[in-house]
């Protein structure tokens, strides 16, 4: 089974510093797809960045990016020069990627990041 | 193009009522996934569709939820007779097999009183 695990319910970062989100991923899966959503307080989920279990490097995406651990299965996102506007919470995920297709993304429980000014 | 379209945003109803929520995914995507989100659950999976067929629905939580997709541009999620407990966020999403990317609607708040 596939499970996903955020160790941490909150954060707090000043603003203009950097944070790292911590993920964890449980998989026996080869091929696997991992995604950060953003979830602001209006409640929309935002794509943020997605990386593939085949991925030798790894993904960024402006000032987002994602520290790919295959060994440990970890997946931490880091985000750089905080801003108020990245207040909101931040969910990893996981997706299956089989050859028939199978397409469930699995969630963590979430982490709240708090930007202070 | 317009993104995944949900409606109504927001829902408040009466115990035993029926519920419809509704979902217009992105033209050509292929997989449509409802997603119900709580504070005790999390994020969780309830059903999703392939080509408009439903491929799994191990997540509905009984068999007072039932969902659709009657054709590739629309999908319902019913729920009947509602009952607090379901009060939630309903999401819906959808994707396209060659493409790791998942969209999702704003999503429908529901609450039953």
């Amino acid at each position: 089974a596939q499970k996903i695990t955020q160790t941490q319910p909150g954060m707090f970062v000043q603003e203009k510093e950097a944070v790292t989100l911590d993920c964890t991923y449980d998989t026996s899966d080869q091929s696997y797809g991992l995604f950060w959503y953003k979830q602001p307080s209006s409640g929309e989920m935002i794509f943020l960045i997605y990386q593939g279990s085949y991925d030798e490097q790894n993904a960024t995406e402006g000032r987002y990016s994602l520290n790919f651990q295959k060994a440990r299965k970890s997946a931490n996102l880091v985000i750089s020069a905080s801003q108020l506007g990245d207040s909101a919470m931040y969910f990893c995920a996981m997706r299956r990627l089989l050859s028939t297709g199978a397409n469930n993304l699995f969630f963590g429980t979430g982490t709240r990041l708090t930007v202070i000014p | 193009d317009a993104g995944v379209i949900q409606s109504p945003r927001h829902e408040v109803t009466e115990m035993g009522q029926e519920v419809t929520l509704r979902c217009k995914p992105i033209s050509g995507h292929d997989y449509l996934f409802w997603y119900r989100q709580t504070m005790m659950r999390g994020l969780e999976l309830l059903i999703y569709f392939n080509n408009n067929v439903p491929i799994d629905d191990s997540g509905m939580p009984e068999d007072r939820f039932s969902a659709k997709m009657p054709n590739a541009s629309f999908s319902t999620l019913k729920i009947q007779p509602s009952e607090p407990r379901d009060s939630a966020v309903y999401f819906c999403a959808s994707s396209h097999t060659d493409y790791y990317g998942y969209t999702f609607g704003s999503g429908t708040r529901l609450t039953v009183v």
